[in-house]
């Protein structure tokens, strides 16, 4: 069974620029979510998605992140403009269903803001 | 709100020996605990879960233990191995929130040869 794809895995921006996460689920799970994780810290939630509808987005920043998912599968994250704070590992995962399902990770794309 | 307090956040042992990480959740509603281990540069991957109709969980050197009145889960690792050097996380989901999935802060394993 093929895992959570994330890409890419690295990208420098300038402050200010805008950047784009995308990750493909492991198929037939309804539920994705979008986890930042900042050097030391534990992942903290940003986005969860059931299908294509958004079930949390309370600590997404809206004014400079959006994230969509087109036909309930793959997601993309964006963010525009960056700040220096946003460098950060940005994780994608997804289960069968939310709450008590069994969540996978993907590897990660590590986000440096310069 | 919502908060998973872990500890400790570093953790030193000698090969051969235990480790312990306990976590405390709010959200009385939870029922499902897994525990994350998560190598450098790697993803967090799911190592052992517990759910609430059970207080104990083993598989091979790891175990899960749950107090649901105490609300708090711990992790025991036995027999350590220097492989088992990473940082670990458990985690609850918060169920007035969409069952959405909230970490703790981590603890750095390191086991020493």
């Amino acid at each position: 069974e093929a895992g959570v794809a994330q890409s890419p895995r690295y990208k420098i921006i300038e402050k200010r620029q805008s950047v784009a996460f995308w990750c493909n689920p492991i198929s037939g799970h309804a539920t994705l979510y979008w986890y930042q994780q900042i050097l030391g810290q534990g992942p903290k939630l940003l986005i969860q998605f059931q299908n294509n509808g958004v079930v949390d987005d309370s600590q997404l920043p809206k004014d400079r992140f959006s994230a969509e998912r087109l036909k309930g599968v793959d997601s993309t994250l964006k963010i525009q403009p960056a700040k220096l704070e946003d460098s950060a590992v940005y994780l994608c995962a997804s289960s069968q269903q939310g709450g008590g399902a069994e969540a996978f990770f993907g590897q990660g794309t590590r986000l440096t803001v310069v | 709100g919502e908060n998973v307090e872990q500890h400790p956040s570093t953790l030193s042992v000698q090969e051969g020996d235990s480790a312990v990480i306990k976590c405390t959740y709010s959200d009385s509603a939870s029922n499902y605990f897994p525990w994350y281990k998560q190598e450098l540069g790697k993803g967090p991957q799911l190592i052992i879960d517990i759910r609430s109709n059970v207080g104990e969980k083993k598989d091979q050197r790891i175990a899960v233990t749950l107090n649901k009145t105490a609300k708090h889960f711990s992790l025991h690792i036995t027999e350590t191995q220097p492989e088992d050097s990473a940082v670990y996380f458990c985690a609850a989901p918060y169920y007035n929130q969409g069952g959405k999935l909230i970490f703790g802060q981590g603890t750095e394993l390191s086991v020493k040869p």
